[in-house]
Parts: C-alpha cells; sequence; structure tokens
C-alpha cells in the first residue's frame, strides 16, 4: 500500500459528461502529481500542485482541470468528455520538492467514455 | 525536449533466466533515473532509482546504473522469477514550468516469466 488514495476506481461515463477523480496524498507529502495512462500514448504527465498551488504543468487539454485543497488532497476534472479520454488517470505525491524524490502512486481510476 | 526510450516488449523469459531490458534518455541537465514495476491492476511502485551518473540502484535483485557517457539505465536481474511478471517502466525526474519532480515515462516493458 503506497498511501495514496484514488477514488473511484472504476467510472463509465457518457460522451459529453465531466467527471471529477479525487486523490488522497499520503500523510505529510505536499506535492501531487496527476498521470494519464493510455494505451496509444503511455504515462503521460498532466499537472502538479504543491501546497495548493500550480507547480507544473505537462500535457494537460484545456478540457481538464485539477485542484489542489487545503488538507492536500486533489480534484482532476475533466469535462467535455471524448471517447479517447478513456485511460488509467494516476495520481502521485512526494514531499519535499526535488528530482530524486520518490513519487508515490496510487492504484489509479479507470475511466471508460461510451 | 526531455524523453525516455525503453526497449519494446513484450519479454518472455524462463524462470531463472538473465534479464535485460534497455533504457536511453534524452534530457537537458542532469536527471535522477527510475525504474518503476507495475504489476496487473495495481499502481506504480518505484524500484530502484539513481540520482548521478555512476550511480548503481539496486532492489530485489534488480540492478540499474547510470552511465552518462551512453545516457543509458539498463535494468539487469540475474534470474528472474514468475512473480517478476510485470510490466516496468524507465523514468527521468523532468522539467516542465521550471519545476522538477514530475517524471517522464518510457512506454513500458511487459515481462512474462514461465515456470
Amino acid at each position: 500500500d503506497s498511501g495514496v488514495t484514488q477514488t473511484p476506481k472504476h467510472l463509465i461515463t457518457a460522451t459529453g459528461q465531466r467527471v471529477t477523480l479525487r486523490c488522497s496524498p499520503r500523510s505529510g507529502d505536499l506535492s501531487v502529481y496527476w498521470y494519464q495512462q493510455s494505451l496509444d500514448q503511455g504515462l503521460q504527465f498532466l499537472i502538479q500542485y504543491y501546497n495548493g498551488e500550480e507547480r507544473a504543468k505537462g500535457n494537460i487539454l484545456e478540457r481538464f482541470s485539477a485542484q489542489q485543497f487545503p488538507d492536500l488532497h486533489s480534484e482532476l476534472n475533466l469535462s467535455s468528455l471524448e471517447l479517447g479520454d478513456s485511460a488509467l488517470y494516476f495520481c502521485a505525491s512526494s514531499s519535499p520538492l526535488g528530482g530524486s524524490t520518490e513519487a508515490f502512486f496510487g492504484q489509479g481510476t479507470r475511466l471508460t467514455v461510451v | 525536449g526531455d524523453s525516455v526510450t525503453q526497449m519494446e516488449g513484450p519479454v518472455t523469459l524462463s524462470e531463472e533466466a538473465f534479464l535485460t531490458i534497455n533504457c536511453t534518455y534524452t534530457a537537458t541537465g542532469y536527471p535522477s533515473l527510475f525504474w518503476y514495476v507495475q504489476y496487473p491492476g495495481e499502481g506504480l511502485q518505484l524500484l530502484l532509482k539513481a540520482t548521478k551518473a555512476d550511480d548503481k540502484g539496486s532492489n530485489k535483485g534488480f540492478e540499474a546504473t547510470y552511465r552518462k557517457e551512453t545516457t543509458s539505465f539498463h535494468l539487469e536481474k540475474g534470474s528472474v522469477q514468475v512473480s517478476d511478471s510485470a510490466v516496468y517502466f524507465c523514468a527521468l525526474s523532468g522539467r516542465a514550468g521550471g519545476s522538477q519532480g514530475n517524471l517522464i515515462f518510457g512506454k513500458g516493458t511487459k515481462l512474462s516469466v514461465k515456470p
């Protein structure tokens, strides 16, 4: 158990809809990262938050947004969903900032858009 | 931009065989390098890491050496077990928006070990 909790584990929704994925980081970790894993794109970094503030952006679509709350949990909002958004979405946490710091991953949320 | 290239899978080996999964990278500066493993239905777990040139990371019989001259971080294990069957990802610590910490992953290599 990595200590990172993601909910829900599975989500099935229709095109055009909006969903929210939730992540609780490990106790004490200030950084939260979101990744998307799909068959064609592999694992892609989406966005990072550190102590409530956006820290870095990767290949995140404009239809997607995220935030980190004062209790350090994070939510990833996906809107106007398309079939191609079907993927496994991972959250990871680490602390402190730094390139050598290990990131701990949750078990992921599998999103299926139908 | 920074990138990671790892050998395509799947790789199928017999138990006790020697394993090598090749990984090369392109990066500015001196990134940290990682191998993560993903067992079926689970998230990614850090297998080993190296933070500077010539460092060797090791864990559970797996090893990888950070080779700056060849920009490589190949994963090796002398004798694989059925329980090693998983997908292995090579990664480096990237820089996006000026911040380190986010990871750039290779496409993953699926390993199947037969008894």
